[in-house]
């Protein structure tokens, strides 16, 4: 399985602020996504991130919001813009390349917004 | 559509009691199954997965899941549960290139 890495791990942040999260991974990936896991809630599908074109978002989700960047197959960020204290979640990554849908994810980021 | 239910948003057992997670699936097509678990400020690791190959499944720390079409059910269970199991594991159901996730169910384990 892949190795995983998120920078950062934490943080807490002003509303109206924005943070980029940094994806990292060991070897390359066909497929890579990022999900929100609310306190106390499951994981939801934020977008694909598709390397060399836009990201693929899920109802609910739109790019103004949740800018994704994805330059090559090891490596995607995640901006959540102008924040509120409703963006309070933790922020996961994941990857995936069989045709199985079998995903691994990163360590997460807990982000706090006051 | 493709969808997971699972039943029970928080188990408690003994040390040493058999563990059951419920999970029960809706899919259109033979699905992929996946059990999931999460330890206190971590991210997801995979216990095991379902890909037709065999309906018993055997997973890390002991896990196994069964996989029964009949009762489109695919139940997480360990003979004996240890304080480290102690956790949120989530059920998910492998649809196109996406994972749907079931809303999870927390263990606690007592001594």
């Amino acid at each position: 399985s892949a190795v995983i890495s998120q920078k950062p791990s934490r943080d807490i942040c002003q509303r109206g602020t924005s943070l980029t999260i940094q994806c990292q991974v060991d070897s390359q990936v066909t497929m890579m996504f990022w999900y929100r896991q609310q306190p106390g809630q499951s994981l939801t599908l934020i977008a694909t991130a598709n390397q060399g074109s836009e990201a693929t978002y899920e109802s609910g989700f739109v790019i103004d919001k949740f800018p994704i960047s994805r330059p090559n197959l090891t490596f995607s960020t995640l901006t959540v813009s102008n924040m509120s204290p409703e963006d309070s979640s933790i922020y996961l990554c994941s990857v995936a390349s069989g045709a199985i849908n079998e995903q691994f994810f990163g360590p997460g980021t807990r982000l706090t917004v006051l | 559509a493709q969808s997971v239910t699972q039943l029970g948003s928080h188990v408690s057992v003994s040390e040493g009691a058999l563990v059951l997670l419920r999970c029960n699936y809706s899919s259109s097509v033979p699905p992929y199954l996946f059990w999931y678990v999460q330890y206190p400020n971590q991210g997801l690791q995979l216990l095991l997965k379902y890909t037709s190959a065999a309906t018993l499944v055997k997973g890390i720390n002991g896990f196994e899941a069964e996989f029964k079409k009949s009762e489109t059910s695919f139940h997480l269970t360990k003979p004996s549960a240890h304080m480290s199991d102690a956790a949120e594991y989530f059920c998910a159901v492998g649809y196109t290139d996406k994972l749907i996730f079931g809303t999870g169910t927390r263990l606690q384990v007592f001594p």
